[in-house]
C-alpha cells in the first residue's frame, strides 16, 4: 500500500538551532507531497508542497523541504528554530492525479526548547 | 479567506445513537474530506467526495456513511455510535487539480461516545 512514514513521534530542538522533521514515502509514479502543521487548539494549516520541478521547496514561516528521489524522502527543515514552531507536523501525499485523495502520516510532535 | 466550518466543537453521544457531523465550506470547492485524528495514528481518511453526490471510501469507512447533497456541505454519519468512535473528527475541502492546491481544514469536532 502507498504511504508516507514519519519515523519520529517526537523531536526536541533548542531554540536557534536548525530543525529537521523526517518523512519518507512509498508512492508509485510521481509523488505529490505535502507538509501540514497543527498548532495547539488550532486547525491544520498547509505549509508547503512538492509537485514537480525544483527539489527544494520553500513554504510558510521560513520552512523548506527537500525532495530526494533516491532516498524517497521529503524532510522538513528550518535553519533556526523558534519556540513558536512547537506544534504537530504531518507529512501527506496524493497518490493519483484525478483522484485527489489526500493521505497523511502519523505526525511528529516538534518541541522547541527555549 | 476560505472557511471550513464544522457545526460542533464538542459532542457527547450515547452508544447506539445515530450521530451527524456537519461540515460547510464557502469556497465552492469540489473536494471534501472527513478524517479522524487519534494520538499515534495521525489523520486517517474516512470518506472523501469529489463532487455532489459522489463519494469514495477512505481507509477506515466501517461504521460511517456520508452525504453530499449540496456542493458546500458534507455530512458524516455514525449509524450506531460506539465507544471506539470517540475521536477528533476533521473536515477539509480543496479545489480540484490546478497542481493540487492546498486543503483547508475545519477546527475539528471532538466526539465522545459514552
Amino acid at each position: 500500500a502507498q504511504s508516507v512514514a514519519q519515523p519520529e513521534d517526537q523531536v526536541n530542538v533548542a531554540e536557534g538551532n536548525p530543525l529537521t522533521v523526517k518523512c519518507t514515502y512509498s508512492v508509485s509514479g510521481n509523488p505529490y507531497l505535502f507538509w501540514y502543521v497543527q498548532y495547539p487548539n488550532r486547525g491544520l494549516q498547509f505549509l508547503l508542497k512538492y509537485i514537480t520541478g525544483d527539489n527544494l521547496v520553500k513554504g510558510s514561516y521560513g520552512f523548506e523541504a527537500e525532495f530526494n528521489k533516491s532516498q524517497t524522502s521529503f524532510h522538513l527543515k528550518k535553519p533556526s528554530a523558534l519556540v513558536s514552531d512547537s506544534a504537530l507536523y504531518f507529512c501527506a501525499f496524493i497518490s493519483n492525479f484525478g483522484n485527489e485523495k489526500l493521505t497523511f502520516g502519523t505526525g511528529t510532535r516538534l518541541t522547541i526548547i527555549p | 479567506d476560505v472557511k471550513v466550518t464544522q457545526s460542533s466543537r464538542y459532542l457527547v453521544k450515547r452508544t447506539g445513537e445515530k450521530v451527524f457531523l456537519e461540515c460547510v465550506q464557502d469556497m465552492d470547492h469540489e473536494n471534501m474530506f472527513w478524517y479522524r485524528q487519534d494520538p499515534g495514528l495521525g489523520l486517517r481518511l474516512i470518506y472523501f467526495s469529489y463532487d455532489v453526490k459522489m463519494k469514495e471510501k477512505g481507509d477506515i469507512p466501517e461504521g460511517y456513511s456520508v452525504s453530499r447533497e449540496k456542493k458546500e456541505r458534507f455530512s458524516l454519519i455514525l449509524e450506531s455510535a460506539s465507544t471506539n468512535q470517540t475521536s477528533m473528527y476533521l473536515c477539509a475541502s480543496s479545489p480540484p487539480g490546478q497542481g493540487f492546491m492546498e486543503a483547508f481544514f475545519g477546527q475539528g469536532t471532538r466526539l465522545t461516545v459514552v
